[in-house]
């Protein structure tokens, strides 16, 4: 089954400084990943997509992603952190649900807070 | 002008009362989705419409039931509220079937309230 886990709760980083938000992957096969970003109060809106392509991935606002099959990792980067970057991260993977439908599995969510 | 658009923004009503939160997409997509976020921040799917037929039905009780009258519209009824109702449901939307491509429209959510 394909899962998702986000290693970290909570990230605290400085204005500036570059962002590692860490997720791990379990997949039977190549499996469609995904980031997420939630402001606060706001819906959803997808950063960045791996779907077989490039292994390194690149998103919008500046954030990358590389997949690393060898770790089944999927973690995102930034190499500054701006203070509108303050928002919860959540890694996503695709599983089939039945028939030619798939469903988006999302992690527990990284809270990253940007200090000034 | 707003993608995904739900109403109510916040809910806040008794057990036991009946409650409908509403989803309107102007996007153009054929698929569109309700999911529950805890208040751990936790997402999971509920059920997913393409086209107005039902695809994803997941383990949700059968006091809520979702309705799509056309394919910009999902609508989600809840019967019989109860306490652990109490979420942030958003309503989602995507050209054919999001999932496979993972590019969803959230809307920014419905806070429902139950005490």
């Amino acid at each position: 089954a394909q899962s998702v886990t986000q290693l970290d709760s909570h990230v605290s980083v400085s204005e500036g400084t570059p962002v590692l938000l860490r997720c791990n992957y379990s997949s039977s096969y190549s499996p469609s990943l995904f980031w997420y970003v939630q402001h606060p109060n706001k819906g959803l809106q997808l950063l960045l997509k791996y779907t077989s392509a490039a292994t390194l991935v690149k998103g919008i606002n500046g954030f990358e992603a590389e997949f690393k099959k060898s770790e089944t990792s999927f973690h995102l980067t930034k190499p500054s952190a701006h203070m509108s970057d303050a928002a919860e991260y959540f890694c996503v993977v695709s599983a089939p649900y039945g028939g030619a439908t798939n469903k988006l599995i999302f992690g527990t969510g990284t809270l990253l807070a940007v200090q000034p | 002008d707003t993608a995904v658009s739900q109403t109510p923004k916040y809910l806040v009503t008794q057990m036991g009362n009946d409650k409908s939160i509403k989803c309107e997409q102007n996007l153009g997509h054929d698929t569109m989705y309700w999911y529950k976020q805890d208040s751990k921040k936790f997402l999971k799917i509920m059920f997913s419409y393409n086209n107005k037929e039902l695809i994803i039905n997941e383990t949700v009780p059968n006091r809520f039931s979702p309705k799509s009258p056309d394919k910009a519209h999902l609508n989600l009824h809840i019967n019989s509220l109860e306490l652990g109702d109490s979420a942030v449901y958003f309503c989602a939307s995507s050209q054919v079937s999001g999932a496979n491509t993972g590019e969803l429209f959230f809307g920014e959510g419905s806070r429902l309230t139950v005490l």
